[in-house]
């Protein structure tokens, strides 16, 4: 089980808006700690996506956008496209733990 | 920009040392300001933060794996390490290696938040016999 939690799949049309939630508790989101997202392509190694909670690093796309509340964070893809279609992980830190975690990941797939 | 790539043998046997090394290139480990990081993926599951070292040899473990790894860095090779002790079959999994960033300090002085980036391309490694 993964400390933070993700809808196994999510699933959109081309075009349309999408987002995937990420819901923590009170020793890493709702601590405060910031949310960072990731996307993987299969069979490639994840890459960064949005950065705390909001920023996005150069070159990715502003259909992609991130925002956080409370204990949960989402992640909003706008103008859905089929290269989109990938997997999704939400990060944060945990005091509890003393370290790093993950959610277990959300499988987009465009329709 | 800075790279990654990880580098070490495919196929470990049950209750072998798993040991995996993460070359740097594009910059240099000894600049600081960032912690290097092993994070694995097991097939088909989700990611799991390992371990972290700062060039200075300052390391933070995953609780659950402390007792059987070792993070360790070369300064001389712009590489760091990773040695996992009497594998099973349970850490057959793609091993990545990447940058810790975005981190800061608490009042003890260890390193919290962050993400990582870049990633290396990661390399998968089976527990068999």
């Amino acid at each position: 089980q993964s400390v933070l939690t993700q809808p196994p799949s999510v699933s959109g049309a081309p075009g349309q808006r999408v987002t995937i939630s990420c819901t923590g508790s009170s020793s890493n989101i709702g601590a405060g700690y910031d949310v960072h997202w990731y996307q993987q392509v299969p069979g490639t190694a994840p890459k960064l996506l949005i950065f705390g909670n909001s920023n996005r690093p150069s070159g990715v796309p502003d259909r992609f956008s991130g925002s956080k509340s409370g204990t949960s964070a989402s992640l909003a893809i706008t103008g859905l496209q089929a290269e989109d279609e990938a997997d999704y992980y939400c990060q944060s830190y945990d005091s509890s733990l003393s370290g790093w975690v993950f959610g277990g990941g959300t499988k987009l797939t465009v329709l | 920009q800075v790279q990654l790539q990880e580098s070490g043998p495919g196929l470990v046997k049950p209750s072998q040392t798993l040991s995996l090394t993460c070359t740097v290139s594009g910059g240099s480990i000894s600049s600081g300001g960032y912690y290097w990081s092993w994070i694995r993926q097991h097939p088909g599951k989700g990611l799991e933060w390992i371990g972290c070292i700062y060039y200075s040899g300052s390391t933070y473990y995953n609780p659950s794996l402390r007792s059987r790894v070792s993070i360790s860095v070369d300064t001389s090779k712009n590489q760091f390490s990773l040695k996992l002790k009497t594998v099973t079959a349970a850490d057959t999994a793609v091993y990545y290696c990447a940058s810790l960033r975005g981190y800061y300090y608490d009042s003890s002085g260890y390193p919290q938040g962050g993400w990582f980036d870049p990633w290396g391309q990661g390399t998968l490694v089976t527990v068999s016999s």
